[in-house]
């Protein structure tokens, strides 16, 4: 079946934009997550969502950081006034147990 | 401190040969499950296994085992056979918590297998 899938595979920004990216699940999958992974800081986790409780934001590294899941399956993850430190690749993640499985990541450049 | 440390940065192995990828966690939680993923250089993260702390035996799926010593707190990654398409990136990764399946993955920070013909 259908993997998760992320949009835009790449996305090249100014600093100070803001920019949104999106991740579809693996259908049925009730958990999305996001985590960022960058030369720097290796793989980080960033906010999951599980089903229709109150997602986990502890990962978020500041309030320019947000992110929505509507109807319980597409999420975006928004980033504002992008900073040079925000590029990495971000990558997203379901699961509807244990194991979760990763999308293909976008890839944030912020010039 | 480091929750999960993997202390070998890259590792060769020949062809057809096994391999021993390292991985050590910290964790005062009596529940938790540990994870392997392989990342090629298409940059896809791949579930490998998984081990649980109550578990009994030691995880195995096809060619990869995990070497699981509680007491040491250590969680190797076995690769039996290595193979070209081996060569990747592989990180280790632990779920704290008990009493349900979801929760936050935190990662170590890698290690490169380059598999030699």
């Amino acid at each position: 079946g259908a993997g998760v899938s992320q949009s835009p595979s790449n996305k090249v920004t100014e600093k100070g934009k803001d920019v949104e990216l999106r991740c579809d699940p693996i259908s049925g999958h009730t958990a999305l997550y996001w985590y960022r992974q960058s030369l720097g800081q290796g793989l980080e986790f960033l906010i999951y969502f599980q089903g229709n409780s109150a997602p986990d934001k502890s990962g978020l590294p500041s309030d320019r950081f947000s992110a929505e899941r509507t109807g319980g399956s597409v999420s975006t993850l928004t980033i504002q006034r992008t900073q040079q430190e925000d590029s990495a690749v971000y990558l997203c993640a379901s699961s509807r147990s244990r194991t979760q499985y990763f999308g293909p990541g976008t890839r944030l450049t912020v010039l | 401190a480091q929750k999960i440390t993997q202390t070998q940065p890259g590792m060769f192995v020949q062809e057809k040969e096994a391999v021993t990828l390292d991985c050590t966690y910290d964790t005062s939680d009596p529940s938790y499950g540990l994870f392997w993923y392989k990342q090629p250089s298409s940059g896809e993260m791949i579930f490998l296994i998984y081990q649980g702390s109550y578990d009994q035996q030691n995880a195995t799926e096809g060619r990869y085992s995990l070497n699981f010593q509680k007491a040491r707190k250590s969680a190797n990654l076995v690769i039996s056979a290595s193979q070209l398409g081996d060569s990747a990136m592989y990180f280790c990764a632990m779920r704290e918590g008990g009493g349900t399946s979801y929760g936050k993955l935190t990662f170590g920070q890698g290690t490169i297998l380059t598999v030699h013909p």
